[in-house]
């Protein structure tokens, strides 16, 4: 168990519709990873914040949004959704190590569009 | 740009033998490497890093050694054994920004026959 917890596991949905993806991050952890993982496709960094602010943002389409609460929890905002946004969403939060820094990553929610 | 490239979508090795996954990179600005694991249903967990100021580090059966004037970098699993069974992920990281920003090969799926 990585700490991390994202909800929900499963989620099935219409092309055009809108959903929310949540994420609770480890104890202590300020900062949030959204990443998406598709069929044959590693995982392609959407968007990171720390204490609540964006910090960085990766390859995130613009009808996808997110954000990161007071109580650090995360949620990731996807709308007008087309087939292609099927995938493992996966939210991670994050020790800095030495000169690197670790990802915790939640077990993920898999996000079928029909 | 894929800047972390895994070239072996999948490998197979014998139970008791040597697996080696492994990853070349293309931006010499990364300073810090890792390893994930990832099972079916689960999402990826940490299993060993290496600085750049180091060439190996090893930690029981795994070992991860860094070639920076190749830019390549392999892990060593001995011996393997059919729980090892997973996608392999390489992951590189720089400093961006004044924050770490972690890059994502597409993984190796390996699997140890018993």
């Amino acid at each position: 168990d990585s700490g991390v917890t994202q909800t929900p596991k499963h989620l099935i949905t219409a092309t055009g519709q809108r959903v929310t993806l949540r994420c609770s991050p480890r104890s202590g952890d300020l900062s949030v990873y959204w990443y998406q993982q598709s069929l044959d496709q590693g995982l392609q960094f959407l968007i990171q914040y720390y204490n609540g602010e964006e910090r960085a943002k990766g390859n995130i389409l613009e009808r996808f949004s997110a954000q990161q609460f007071p109580d650090l929890h995360s949620e990731l905002n996807l709308s007008s959704l087309e087939l292609g946004d099927s995938a493992l969403y996966f939210c991670a939060s994050s020790v800095v190590e030495g000169r690197g820094e670790k990802l915790f990553f939640g077990s993920g929610t898999q996000l079928s569009v029909l | 740009d894929q800047q972390v490239k895994q070239n072996s979508p999948s490998l197979s090795v014998q139970e008791g033998r040597i697996s080696i996954l492994n990853c070349d990179y293309t931006n010499s600005m990364f300073d810090y490497f890792l390893w994930y694991k990832k099972y079916p249903a689960e999402g990826p967990t940490f299993l060993i890093s290496i600085s750049s100021i180091k060439d190996k580090n090893e930690d029981g059966r795994f070992t991860v050694f860094l070639n920076k004037s190749a830019k390549h970098l392999s892990l060593h699993i001995v011996p393997s054994q059919p729980g090892d069974s997973a996608v392999y992920f390489c992951a590189a990281s720089a400093n961006s920004g004044g924050y770490q920003k972690v890059t994502f090969g597409i993984g190796t799926k390996l699997q140890v026959i018993p």
